[in-house]
């Protein structure tokens, strides 16, 4: 099993500012996924990265995969209240999820 | 297809009792997967299926628990004997495997069984 570390645990900023959050293991992944779970709910699929330095983006969402494969970013642009949950990355081969990050955006 | 059901969505029991959870997954998925998570943390793996067969069982998974696909359609988890520490959401999620089209190893998730062990 592949272990996957999420930083920082929390979160809690302002609407309009922007933050990066952090995946790291010391495993290299075929792929990584990002997804997002909101109260109540369960998590969505955000991205999938596949390719060593792939740079996605989704809106205001830009997805980096490192070179090596080991690690992986999200960095948000000009937050919204609407971000607000727990981000979560995955590996896509074995399904195993790191502990998240849970983010507060304040109005 | 109306995505991944899971019932109950809430369930309350005494410790000792034992429980089962249902998944109903989208029908074209061939994999099926269920996850553990508490307050605060991610989705912890507890097992998958490929169609009927039962592929991986996670080591932190104790002999309480079961899991079964019989028809590779629904799924069932039961947990034996319950522990207050069996405290959790359960979710349920599917996917196709690799190589069955497009959006294989994309989990969709229920919206997971709110398990409370008093």
């Amino acid at each position: 099993t592949q272990l996957l570390e999420q930083s920082p645990q929390f979160l809690s900023i302002q609407e309009g500012e922007n933050l990066t959050v952090y995946c790291n293991s010391s495993s290299v992944f075929s792929s990584l996924q990002w997804y997002r779970q909101e109260p109540g709910e369960g998590p969505v699929l955000l991205v999938t990265v596949v390719t060593g330095g792939e740079v996605k983006k989704l809106k205001r969402l830009t997805f980096q995969f490192g070179d090596a494969r080991k690690d992986s970013s999200l960095h948000i642009t000009a937050a919204q209240t609407g971000d607000t949950g727990l981000y979560l990355c995955a590996g896509a081969q074995d399904m195993r999820f790191g502990a998240g990050t849970r983010l507060t955006v304040k109005p | 297809d109306t995505g991944v059901s899971q019932d109950p969505r809430h369930k309350i029991t005494k410790r000792g009792q034992n429980v089962t959870f249902r998944c109903d997954p989208i029908s074209e998925h061939n994999r099926l997967y269920w996850y553990r998570q508490t307050l605060g943390q991610g989705p912890e793996f507890l097992t998958y299926f490929q169609n009927e067969a039962q592929l991986e069982k996670s080591r932190l998974l104790s002999d309480r628990f079961s899991a079964e696909r019989p028809k590779g359609s629904f799924s069932t988890l039961e947990i034996q004997r319950t522990e207050q520490g069996d405290s959790a959401m359960y979710l349920c999620a599917s996917s196709l495997s690799a190589g069955q089209g497009a959006g294989a190893n994309v989990l969709t998730f229920g919206a997971g069984s709110r398990l409370t062990v008093l």
